[in-house]
């Protein structure tokens, strides 16, 4: 089946930096969501995004499809957006199977 | 408001003693889907619905069971738990598969 793969798996960051969470998949993908989980055990979703460039406030993300990857991108980070960011898919096969990666657990620190 | 409810949030129980999740949308999805989430695992699958009387198995499909008799609900059943399936357990739901999906607030559940 199809294989999920998430960098890095932690990352800290300093109030105001930036970063990139990238997501690898094996095959080609019919969905690909960002989510964030924050501390509280909740499931936020950020982007639906299969293919393109989509942007809302601090954060934008991008899926290069052919490539099979998608990347998340936080500006100015700040400290509640810290917990763990998952990216999920649905691949191709038509079995509407949705696989998570890992994660990245981020801490944003004051 | 739109939302995917779960019931209980949290139940300790014991082995063996059968029991279900419930899992509501006001949406009117088509698609339901369960997933269990263990430290550094990440989520997996266990059940999928596709419409009303259309469930598949996910990943981790052993241990449970489901049923789609009304388009809105979505119960997870274990009907002999074990301490392994200690987990906290997710709904989600989107209009279609393969579309966005839309989580519950989880289900944490422990088997002693």
């Amino acid at each position: 089946g199809i294989q999920v793969e998430q960098s890095p798996p932690d990352l800290i960051l300093q109030e105001g930096a930036n970063s990139t969470l990238r997501c690898n998949f094996s095959d080609s993908v019919n969905n690909l969501q960002w989510f964030h989980q924050n501390p509280w055990g909740q499931l936020i979703n950020l982007f639906y995004i299969p293919s393109g460039t989509k942007q809302n406030g601090r954060l934008s993300a991008t899926t290069v499809a052919t490539e099979r990857y998608s990347l998340l991108y936080i500006s100015s980070s700040q400290t509640t957006d810290s917990g763990v960011y998952f990216c999920a898919v649905e691949g191709t096969s038509g079995t509407y199977k949705y696989i998570f990666g890992t994660g990245t657990r981020l801490k944003v620190l004051a | 408001e739109a939302q995917v409810t779960q019931n209980p949030r949290y139940l300790i129980t014991v082995t063996g003693k059968k029991l279900t999740v419930t899992c509501s949308q006001n949406m009117n999805h088509e698609y339901m889907s369960w997933y269990r989430q263990d430290p550094g695992l990440g989520l997996r699958q266990i059940y999928y619905s596709m419409n009303v009387e259309a469930t598949d198995k996910g990943d981790v499909p052993e241990g449970y069971k489901v049923s789609r008799k009304e388009k809105r609900n979505f119960p997870l059943i274990l009907e002999s738990p074990s301490p392994n399936q200690t987990s906290l357990y997710f709904c989600a739901s989107s209009p279609a598969g393969g579309l966005e999906q839309f989580f519950g607030p989880g289900t944490r559940l422990t088997v002693l």
